[in-house]
């Protein structure tokens, strides 16, 4: 079946480390996604790919970097810069095309704590 | 820039009671996108129900209806014969009409929960 697999499902990062989140995707989506939840904040855009090897920054970037090498896969790096990042974090894709249009898959998420 | 305002943090509602969650949203675009989605105790995002802007008729999908009023900017979800696996959080969002990969904007949601 096509989706968005997210892994991992937990992660825990020490204080001052970089971490990688993997987002894969085998929907053949143009574009995908990092989202941010907090409690009380909902979902905040972190950054964007609308087309392999191009990305945006999203409303709350800083601190974080992407790249976006190959169509299926687009990893989130949580750098030492990012203050606050224990959070719960989103990956999800869309494409126009191919029949209805119905926004955005999302994968079932990674929770990264700072310990 | 798009805003999107969900008033109502909790809800609680009886099992096979009608619910209303708000939603208001604003921006300077015509033709865009509204949708709802729901976020139960596992965290995956599922979507309710997606509305276009131009459409005058309100969207509908079993249960799920919305309410939609344009020049209000308001967008409000109706859960009818409400189910004890509604329990969730709902996020109403917005999206400007493009080529289907634009951003899409959240609000805080709303935390419902359906009492037995």
């Amino acid at each position: 079946d096509g989706g968005i697999t997210q892994s991992p499902k937990y992660l825990f990062r020490k204080e001052g480390q970089n971490v990688t989140l993997s987002c894969e995707q085998n929907l053949n989506h143009d574009a995908m996604y990092w989202y941010r939840q907090d409690p009380g904040q909902g979902l905040r855009l972190i950054y964007y790919s609308q087309i392999v090897n191009d990305f945006q920054k999203g409303d709350i970037a800083e601190g974080y970097s992407v790249s976006r090498e190959k169509k299926e896969s687009f990893p989130l790096t949580v750098t030492s810069a990012q203050k606050n990042p224990t959070a719960f974090y989103l990956c999800a894709s869309s494409s126009p095309f191919g029949g209805l249009w119905d926004g955005y898959t999302f994968g079932s998420g990674t929770r990264l704590t700072v310990v | 820039a798009q805003t999107v305002t969900q008033s109502q943090p909790e809800m609680s509602v009886q099992e096979a009671e009608t619910v209303t969650l708000s939603c208001t949203y604003d921006t300077s675009e015509n033709n865009y996108y509204l949708f709802w989605y729901k976020q139960p105790p596992s965290r995956q995002m599922i979507l309710v129900i997606r509305q276009e802007a131009y459409k005058q008729q309100n969207a509908t999908e079993n249960r799920f209806s919305v309410n939609f009023q344009k020049a209000a900017k308001s967008f409000s979800l109706k859960i009818s014969d409400s189910q004890l696996g509604d329990t969730a959080m709902y996020f109403c969002a917005f999206m400007k009409q493009g080529f289907g990969n634009e951003k899409l904007t959240f609000g805080t949601g709303t935390r419902l929960t359906i009492i037995p």
